[in-house]
């Protein structure tokens, strides 16, 4: 178990430029989350996939994020035309989701040590 | 949704045990209580979760009132490691349980 993975850990940017993080998940999970966590407050839920599909976005994700999840594995945000307001730490999150007989089992998130986004 | 309350802050001296409490007074009846915590720069970690009984595991224990309107996550025996922000969050849904929902959480202080 090499644990969740994020890259870069550290990105600085001037505002209007388009930023791309990437995420690389415990190998076996097939579902991944987006969350982004600013100074002081605790993380707030982006996205998520189930295998390649994403099946929910929050409303903060505006029309200038993009999360991607190709064959099911790594995943992508990108933000075009930051904003200082973008400025955060952007995290990535991944879990086995398992259900039988329509009972949710393993409630467990493992997550990345994130990517700090500063917009300049 | 589901909200939590918790205190801002608390201390507790080194081998000592912390009790951090969670206010969920409008919890229903099919959401989980989850705790998690955030070590200074990293993500958040998984400590424990429950429905209705008291569960133990390695980390902690979770204890739930009857009624499920609170809850307290113990450590049994700080130690310099356990300085963390502890978040108490609700499932908020029955499909997506990873979509879970931070608060401000408890940064818990350990002094030697």
């Amino acid at each position: 178990d090499t644990g969740v993975s994020q890259d870069p850990r550290h990105k600085i940017t001037k505002r209007g430029q388009n930023v791309t993080f990437r995420c690389d998940p415990i190998s076996e999970h097939n579902r991944l989350y987006w969350y982004r966590q600013t100074l002081g407050q605790g993380p707030e839920f982006l996205t998520y996939f189930q295998n390649e599909a994403q099946l929910e976005k929050s409303r903060l994700l505006s029309d200038r994020f993009s999360a991607e999840r190709p064959k099911g594995s790594f995943s992508t945000l990108e933000i075009q035309r930051t904003e200082q307001g973008d400025s955060a730490m952007y995290l990535c999150a991944s879990s086995l989701a398992r259900v039988y007989n329509e009972i949710r089992t393993n409630e467990k998130l493992f997550f990345g040590s994130g990517t700090q986004l500063s917009v300049l | 949704d589901a909200k939590t309350t918790q205190p801002n802050s608390m201390e507790s001296n080194e081998e000592e045990p912390v009790h951090l409490p969670c206010n969920h007074s409008t919890i229903s009846g099919t959401d989980y209580i989850h705790w998690y915590r955030q070590l200074p720069s990293q993500g958040p970690e998984y400590v424990i979760h429950g429905l209705t009984s008291n569960v133990n595991n390695r980390m902690a224990s979770l204890a739930i009132a009857e009624d499920r309107k609170s809850s307290t996550l113990i450590l049994h025996r700080a130690t310099l490691r356990d300085a963390a922000v502890y978040y108490c969050i609700l499932s908020v849904t029955t499909d997506s349980w990873g979509k879970l929902q931070f608060g401000a959480g408890t940064q818990v202080v350990v002094t030697p």
